[in-house]
């Protein structure tokens, strides 16, 4: 399967404890996404890289947040001293930037539990 | 500022009936309006998708209705069947945002025997 892939599916932590989450798009896609998606909720966008480049961030992405693309191909979301608030399921979507549509291919998420 | 309304929150259709899951948009900028289907432990799914130049757009048994001058979209699924059940989302965006999505707080569906 060459979908999107994501790492690791599930994270529990303890509060002020940092985490990383790592996101392998489709081989062939240079624009990479990460959404967020609470319980009951539709996703949230986060931000997103096209190549490397981090071209825009949501202001949902505190100080606490950060993600990285740094050679144009795997991305890592992590977050410092996480808080309660912080448990969502983390979303990866990637497309190549000759969709300019809506037509985004997800992962299945990296589950995020702070205790 | 939530700026596109989704409703049912959920549905309960039973097998072969009509499932319709309403969305509402605030952004007249955008231009492009997808579907997504999510089931339980996976992410989400394109299953369809329409630009307001056309007021209607069917794949299969399902079908987007759209209606411009109210800023409104619906998803048909016709003949539901018990593996339609799933969470559906609609969504929107706009040329020139990257295909950034803005998400509906979804549609929990179960089609029932």
């Amino acid at each position: 399967d060459t979908g999107v892939s994501q790492n690791p599916r599930h994270k529990i932590t303890k509060r002020g404890q940092n985490v990383t989450f790592r996101c392998d798009p489709i081989s062939e896609h240079n624009r990479l996404y990460w959404y967020r998606q609470t319980l009951g909720q539709g996703p949230e966008f986060l931000t997103y890289f096209q190549n490397e480049a981090q071209l825009e961030k949501s202001r949902l992405l505190s100080d606490r947040f950060s993600a990285e693309r740094p050679k144009g191909s795997f991305s890592t979301l992590e977050i410092q001293r996480t808080e309660q608030g912080d448990s969502a399921m983390y979303l990866c979507a990637s497309t190549g930037s000759l969709a300019n549509t809506g037509e985004l291919f997800f992962g299945e998420g990296s589950r995020l539990t702070v205790l | 500022q939530q700026q596109v309304k989704q409703s049912p929150q959920s549905l309960i259709v039973q097998k072969g009936g009509i499932s319709i899951i309403n969305c509402a948009y605030e952004n007249t900028a955008f231009d492009y309006f997808p579907w997504y289907q999510q089931f339980p432990g996976k992410g989400p799914a394109l299953l369809i998708a329409i630009r307001p130049d056309v007021s209607e757009k069917k794949e299969g048994r399902f079908t987007i209705s759209f209606n411009k001058s109210a800023k409104q979209f619906s998803l048909h699924i016709m003949d539901s069947q018990p593996g339609d059940s799933a969470t559906y989302f609609c969504a929107a965006t706009y040329t020139g945002t990257a295909s950034k999505l803005t998400f509906g707080t979804g549609t929990r569906l179960q089609v029932t025997l």
